[in-house]
């Protein structure tokens, strides 16, 4: 059964307290696996997306990794405007979607 | 970035009346836009596919003739709510597939439907 799974459901780190949230994931054909920000009451905003195992991304403090089976999101020195829901998305090879349930992250100034 | 936007962003409305909402793409055309409801402290939930000139797909459980879909053009998807009731409060968010590209979809800012 595709699925996907994020981990910690929340996290509070101290300003400047490095971290990373970790998407694991079950799919049958993996096309691609997309990294979001949700602010409270918005849409989410498109922030990676990575295609094979071994691929990596960098924007800002964010930086994105790839396996066969999981995903990590690794902040670096964050910040209390780093807040948010973090959202992790698979798409599996029969084209379908698959959103885990969200990295509520909360930096403490 | 793509940039899609949704109107309205917030809506209250009485029960048993209809309501439409916008989804637009603004800087990129978009064959297939996508809608999701999301529940507080909740992941997105897709509802259905949209198609620019074709029926939607709907996802297992969700009433067509209740939350009925057209994509009229590359830059526009439509979704209204017909006779809606309280459990259909929720925030629904559209998402656009850019033309020709891989499979990024790009999220509006979402709209927050209140039925009293």
């Amino acid at each position: 059964e595709d699925q996907v799974t994020q981990s910690p459901e929340a996290l509070r780190l101290q300003e400047g307290e490095s971290s990373s949230l970790n998407c694991s994931y079950t799919v049958s054909g993996l096309r691609g696996l997309f990294w979001y920000r949700q602010d409270p009451g918005k849409g989410p905003e498109f922030l990676f997306t990575l295609y094979s195992a071994g691929e990596e991304k960098e924007k800002e403090r964010l930086k994105a990794t790839l396996t066969k089976k999981e995903s990590f999101l690794h902040i670096t020195a964050p910040k209390p405007e780093d807040s948010a829901t973090y959202l992790c998305a698979v798409q599996a090879g029969g084209n379908q979607f698959y959103f885990g349930t969200g990295t509520s992250l909360t930096v403490i100034p | 970035g793509a940039v899609v936007s949704q109107h309205p962003s917030r809506v209250i409305c009485k029960s048993g009346t209809s309501v439409k909402i916008e989804c637009r793409s603004l800087d990129f055309q978009a064959t297939t836009m996508f809608w999701y409801r999301q529940f507080p402290k909740q992941s997105l939930m897709l509802m259905a596919t949209s198609n620019e000139g074709s029926k939607a797909t709907y996802e297992q459980g969700v009433e067509k003739d209740k939350f009925l879909i057209n994509h009229a053009s590359l830059t526009l998807s439509t979704l209204t709510v017909t006779s809606a009731h309280p459990e259909d409060s929720s925030f629904y968010i559209c998402s656009a597939r850019v033309f020709g590209s891989q499979e990024t979809q790009y999220f509006g800012p979402g709209t927050r439907l209140l039925v009293l």
